[in-house]
């Protein structure tokens, strides 16, 4: 079956302008993960939905980043007024909850210029 | 502080070996699960094997085992009888009972031939 899609692949962006990063999980998977990865450097939780429950957002680094969940399907990452530092891979994953492994999209590879 | 430390960012082993990555981790949960993950250079993730806080017997799959210390709280990856392909980047992971990952910084494995 389908795993996990991101899109776009590759964002270029100038600075001070606003993405939008998507992620279509596995069908039928009620958790969310988005996680940040710089070049070189491990994984960076920002958010996660389980479910109806609220999101934990204890992972986002500042309020320029948000994120939604429309159910359990697709979810969106929004970078306001982006920055360099925010060039990075931006990785989703899906699991059937969360006592079971995570399945990793491809990422969205975003560079800010 | 750190949740999972990866104290080696860099590990070579001969072609049919076995190496041992190390991981340990901080909770005061005592409910969780630990993860490792493979990242190729091709830079997807891919999940190798789950420890439960609560299991018993170490988990294994494959050429894959987690020697799991819980009193020591380490959670140390082995891989039996490396091989060439084995080269990649090696994650730790922990859920706590919230359900948000945290990674760890990965070692980097090069398997010699």
């Amino acid at each position: 079956g389908a795993g996990v899609s991101q899109s776009p692949s590759n964002k270029v962006t100038e600075k001070g302008k606003d993405v939008e990063l998507r992620c279509d999980p596995i069908s039928g998977h009620t958790a969310l993960y988005w996680y940040r990865q710089r070049l070189g450097q491990g994984l960076e939780f920002l958010i996660y939905f389980q479910g109806n429950s609220a999101p934990d957002k204890s992972g986002l680094p500042s309020d320029r980043f948000s994120a939604e969940r429309t159910g359990e399907s697709v979810s969106t990452l929004t970078i306001q007024r982006t920055q360099q530092e925010d060039s990075a891979v931006y990785l989703c994953a899906s699991s059937p909850g969360i006592n079971y492994e995570q399945y990793f999209g491809p990422g969205t590879r975003l560079t800010v210029t | 502080a750190q949740k999972i430390t990866q104290t080696q960012p860099g590990m070579f082993v001969q072609e049919k070996e076995a190496v041992t990555l190390d991981c340990t981790y901080d909770t005061s949960d005592q409910s969780y699960g630990l993860f490792w993950y493979k990242q190729p250079s091709s830079g997807e993730m891919i999940f190798l094997i789950y420890q439960g806080s609560y299991d018993e017997q170490n988990a294994t799959e494959g050429r894959y085992s987690l020697n799991f210390q819980k009193a020591r709280k380490s959670a140390n990856l082995v891989i039996s009888a490396s091989q060439l392909g084995d080269s990649a980047m090696y994650f730790c992971a922990m859920r706590e009972a919230e359900g948000d990952m945290r990674f760890g910084a990965g070692t980097r494995l090069t398997v010699k031939p």
